[in-house]
């Protein structure tokens, strides 16, 4: 079983209407983070979470929001999507006291489409 | 600002060695990390550096120099899996993630 596991895989939706990606991980990992990928560009930070009750804005955090359920969840909600939010958008989890500090792992990825 | 630099694309040949540069200028440095990307799937963590010097993993090896804020991903005997692109990322003063837009690697036969 994967240990970070992002739904929907796939979505197209339309501008206007409200998202949201889920995110859960058995990890045990308390750090929690949302990136997005665009083409030629680097993976750029939305939001992350140190642990439950703390919730942190990122470089682009801006027409995104998000809840951290539980150790194991965290979602990404898009309020009103738009079309230049179009992009391959990823959640990560990450121990500090691992053996190498903080090294992110990556779920498999949510493509998402707004037209 | 922050920034990361590596080359956009590169082309080896299978069963010969390929060197991808980074270069990052960052506040502060708590340690840069290499991963491994195929078209349309995860990263997945290679290597991680923090002091200066080369790490050796396998076929893979990865070396950092932070007087010159460099680093280098070496892949040796390359083989057609190891087509994917190369991500290079720089954890900053406030144990933040900078990455690199990534290298795509491309292995002809």
């Amino acid at each position: 079983d994967a240990d970070v596991t992002q739904t929907p895989r796939n979505r197209i939706t339309k501008t206007g209407k409200r998202i949201m990606l889920e995110c859960s991980q058995t990890k045990g990992h308390d750090r929690m983070y949302w990136y997005r990928q665009d083409p030629g560009l680097g993976l750029r930070l939305i939001y992350y979470s140190f642990d439950v009750k703390d919730i942190n804005k990122g470089e682009i955090s801006d027409g995104y929001s998000v809840s951290r359920q539980a150790q194991a969840k965290f979602s990404l909600s898009l309020e009103s999507a738009i079309p230049n939010q179009t992009a391959l958008y990823f959640c990560a989890t990450s121990d500090p006291s691992g053996p190498f500090t903080d090294t992110q792992y990556f779920g498999p990825g949510t493509r998402l489409t707004v037209l | 600002g922050q920034n990361i630099d590596q080359p956009t694309e590169m082309t080896a040949t299978e069963g010969a060695i390929v060197q991808i540069n980074c270069t990052y200028q960052t506040s502060g440095f708590n340690g840069l990390f290499w991963y491994q990307q195929h078209a349309g799937e995860a990263p997945t963590f290679l290597s991680y550096n923090v002091l200066d010097g080369l790490e050796e993993k396998g076929r893979f090896s990865s070396f950092l120099s932070r007087s010159k804020g460099y680093s280098y991903l070496l892949l040796k005997e390359l083989q057609m899996k190891d087509s994917a692109s190369y991500l290079c990322a720089v954890m900053d003063s406030n144990y933040q993630l900078i990455w690199g837009a990534g290298t795509k690697l491309i292995i002809k036969p």
